[in-house]
C-alpha cells in the first residue's frame, strides 16, 4: 500500500509563531486531506487537496502531487492549534501518516 | 445540518464479548467508512460501504464485520474482543460518487476499552 510520512512528528511553537508541516507519500493519489484532531478525538477537516494551493484563514495547504507531497502552513499560530494533524491520501481509501503533534504555548 | 453522529461514545467490555458500533451520515451521503485508531498512531481502514454494498475491506481479521441499511446508516461488529482491539473507532461519511474515498467527513467517534 501506499506509504505516508509526516513530518516532522512533533512541533513546539510559541504563540503567534509560523509553521511549516510536511506530507510525503510514496505513490500517485486520487486526492488529499488534512485534518486536525481534537482533544477529544474528532478528526475536523481542514483542506481536500488533490493539487495546488488552498488557503482558510491563518491555515493554508500546497498539494505537489508530481512530486507526491502536501505542505501545510500555520501562520501566527494560537494555542487553539495545538493537537495532532494528519494527512491522509486517498487511494480508493485513506491512508493516514502518523501526525505532526503540535503544541502552542501562550 | 447535522453531521456524522455515532454511538455509544464510551463502552468497556471484556475479553470475548462483542460490540456492535453505530453510525449515522450526513444528510446525502451514501458512503460510510469505519477506521480504528489505536493510541499514538494514525487510523487504519476497516471498511468501506456504498449504496449498502462493500466496496473496500482493510487487513483485519473476520471478527470485524459491518453493514449498511437502506437509509445509509452503518453497524461495525467486532466479535471475541481481544485487548488489542482497545482503540478509538471512528465513522466517516461521504458522497461516494467519486472514483476514489472521496471527500470525508468523521464522526466523534466510539472509544472501546477491552479489560
Amino acid at each position: 500500500g501506499i506509504q505516508v510520512e509526516q513530518s516532522p512528528p512533533d512541533l513546539i511553537l510559541q504563540e503567534g509563531a509560523n509553521s511549516t508541516l510536511r506530507c510525503n507519500f510514496s505513490d500517485s493519489v486520487n486526492n488529499l486531506q488534512w485534518f486536525h484532531q481534537n482533544p477529544w478525538g474528532q478528526l475536523i477537516n481542514l483542506f481536500y487537496i488533490p493539487s495546488g494551493t488552498k488557503q482558510n484563514g491563518r491555515l493554508s495547504a500546497t498539494t505537489v502531487a508530481t512530486e507526491r507531497y502536501s505542505l501545510l502552513y500555520i501562520s501566527s499560530s494560537q494555542t487553539t492549534d495545538s493537537g495532532v494533524y494528519f494527512c491522509a491520501v486517498d487511494d480508493y481509501k485513506l491512508s493516514f501518516g502518523a501526525g505532526t503533534t503540535v503544541t502552542v504555548r501562550a | 445540518d447535522a453531521g456524522v453522529t455515532q454511538s455509544p461514545t464510551h463502552l468497556i467490555k471484556t475479553r470475548g464479548q462483542h460490540v456492535t458500533l453505530r453510525c449515522s451520515p450526513i444528510s446525502g451521503h451514501k458512503s460510510v467508512s469505519w477506521y480504528q485508531q489505536v493510541l499514538g498512531q494514525g487510523p487504519q481502514f476497516i471498511f468501506q460501504y456504498y449504496e449498502k454494498e462493500e466496496r473496500g475491506r482493510g487487513n483485519f481479521p473476520d471478527r470485524f464485520s459491518a453493514r449498511q441499511f437502506p437509509n445509509y446508516s452503518s453497524e461495525l461488529n467486532v466479535n471475541a474482543l481481544l485487548l488489542g482491539d482497545s482503540a478509538l473507532y471512528l465513522c466517516a461519511s461521504s458522497l461516494g460518487t467519486s472514483g476514489g474515498a472521496g471527500e470525508l467527513f468523521f464522526g466523534e467517534g466510539s472509544r472501546l476499552t477491552v479489560l
